[in-house]
């Protein structure tokens, strides 16, 4: 089953304009990744972040984590052609068993026009 | 290697067929899982292993669905009695240690079931 939810389905912009995908989830998670995704193949780590933490940056990327909201958003700046490519969210549970499991939600497509 | 790899990349069969998907872990990653990805949707966990034992298999959607890592590095995933509905993106990652570690994808092996 799938706990996370990304928003939106879809999202399609200029090149240089920045985007932002918002992640929700449904139980109390350890930390958040986000994965990017080329043309369905294999998934590539952008960022983690902890439960602990609210606001992760690299490069272009920042991260915020709501905890109480059971949310969180994905920025990327000045988007590239580049930057094309579905995005999730995944969460890891809190503990106990399955503290391991990757939980996805059903990504965002990014569209970056050049 | 520099990192997950996965063969073969595409593979058809038809139906009722018996298939075998391998995934080369990076090296020193002692945690190995497997997902599925349907067409649409975000990965869903298969099967995790810690060294050479499956530490959790309860993704697995039925016993049709097998996975050994005899040595605690190379993994199969094997799949008998093909169905239709089997056909998915099946992903492997890796982890230094499991237990919430960042987990590394490799590319994927496109499965088709005629």
């Amino acid at each position: 089953s799938q706990q996370g939810e990304e928003d939106p389905q879809a999202l399609s912009i200029q090149e240089g304009e920045n985007a932002t995908m918002n992640c929700s989830y449904k139980t109390s998670i350890n930390n958040l990744q986000w994965y990017r995704q080329n043309s369905g193949r294999g998934l590539v780590h952008l960022i983690l972040i902890r439960s602990n933490e609210r606001e992760k940056h690299s490069g272009r990327l920042r991260v915020t984590l709501d905890t109480s909201k059971k949310s969180s958003s994905l920025l990327i700046t000045a988007s590239r052609a580049a930057d094309t490519a579905s995005y999730f969210c995944a969460t890891v549970p809190y503990s106990g068993a399955g503290s391991y499991q990757l939980t996805f939600g059903k990504g965002t497509k990014l569209s970056v026009i050049p | 290697g520099a990192g997950v790899s996965q063969t073969p990349s595409n593979k058809v069969t038809e139906k009722g067929k018996y298939v075998e998907l391998r995934c080369d872990p990076i090296s020193g990653h002692t945690a190995l899982y497997w997902y599925r990805q349907s067409l649409g949707q975000g990965p869903e966990f298969l099967i995790y292993f810690q060294g050479t034992g499956a530490a959790d298999d309860s993704g697995l959607p039925n016993d049709r669905f097998f996975a050994v890592r005899p040595e605690g590095s190379v993994s199969t995933l094997k799949i008998q009695r093909t169905e239709r509905g089997d056909s998915a993106m099946y992903l492997c990652a890796s982890s230094l240690l499991g237990d919430s570690d960042t987990q590394y994808f490799g590319p994927g092996t496109r499965l088709t079931v005629l």
